[in-house]
């Protein structure tokens, strides 16, 4: 069993619609948790930012973080075409600690 | 400006050949990494260093030898290129003492022939 798990879909909806992603882990030690954009044939680039349990908003998007479930989530509202990417949750036990991605969800937003 | 730079964007080789692929930051990051990311977008961490000295090794073959000349560049030698390195290669830097994730740079699309 991989320590963090993500549907890689492909998930495909409609331009304005809420895009829900989601990862589960295994690991209770993790602390720190991420969520990377990755556009086609690009890096990935970091999107939101959560410490512990809670939720932080940025603009169209939310993060989720649920501890006691083990549970992850990212919130897309008004979804846009130039959303159309793969997001990877990543986590880490500690600051200096090493990244460990899910596998990706491959989003499609339709105009 | 380019945060973190990747040399070459593509190689294609066949197998048995050594390769290397170059990295550099201009962030000031004193952490840099090496990930591998497969067909199905799964990304692993292969190396870390720290201030030029090797904190992550993880299980990969020793046909992969890590470099740090400095804190702002890692370079990946693969030696004995065989059909299963074909991926692309993420390097990525960070500060350690930070709570913030990794800059990535834009990869390396390796395919062994």
């Amino acid at each position: 069993q991989k320590e963090v798990e993500q549907d890689p879909g492909p998930l495909s909806v409609p331009e304005g619609a809420i895009v829900s992603l989601n990862c589960t882990y295994s690991n209770s030690a993790f602390q720190y948790f991420m969520w990377y954009r990755q556009y086609s044939r690009k890096g990935p680039e970091l999107l939101m930012y959560t410490y512990s349990s809670g939720n932080k908003e940025d603009g169209r998007f939310t993060a989720q973080v649920d501890k006691s479930s083990k549970y992850i989530s990212l919130f897309i509202r008004d979804s846009q075409p130039s959303d159309s990417a793969t997001y990877l949750c990543a986590m880490r036990y500690n600051q200096g600690g090493k990244l460990i991605f899910g596998q990706g969800t491959e989003l499609s937003v339709k105009p | 400006d380019t945060a973190v730079s990747q040399t070459p964007k593509y190689l294609v080789t066949q197998m048995g050949n050594d390769k290397s692929i170059k990295c550099e930051q201009n962030l000031g990051h004193d952490t840099m990494y090496w990930y591998k990311q497969d067909s199905k977008k799964f990304l692993k961490i292969m190396f870390s260093y720290n201030n030029k000295e090797l904190i992550i090794n993880e299980t990969v073959p020793n046909r992969f030898s890590p470099k740090s000349p400095d804190k702002a560049h890692l370079n990946l030698h693969i030696n004995s290129l065989e059909l299963g390195d074909s991926a692309v290669y993420f390097c990525a830097s960070s500060q350690q003492a930070t709570n913030y994730g990794y800059t990535f740079g834009s990869g390396t699309r390796l395919t062994v022939v």
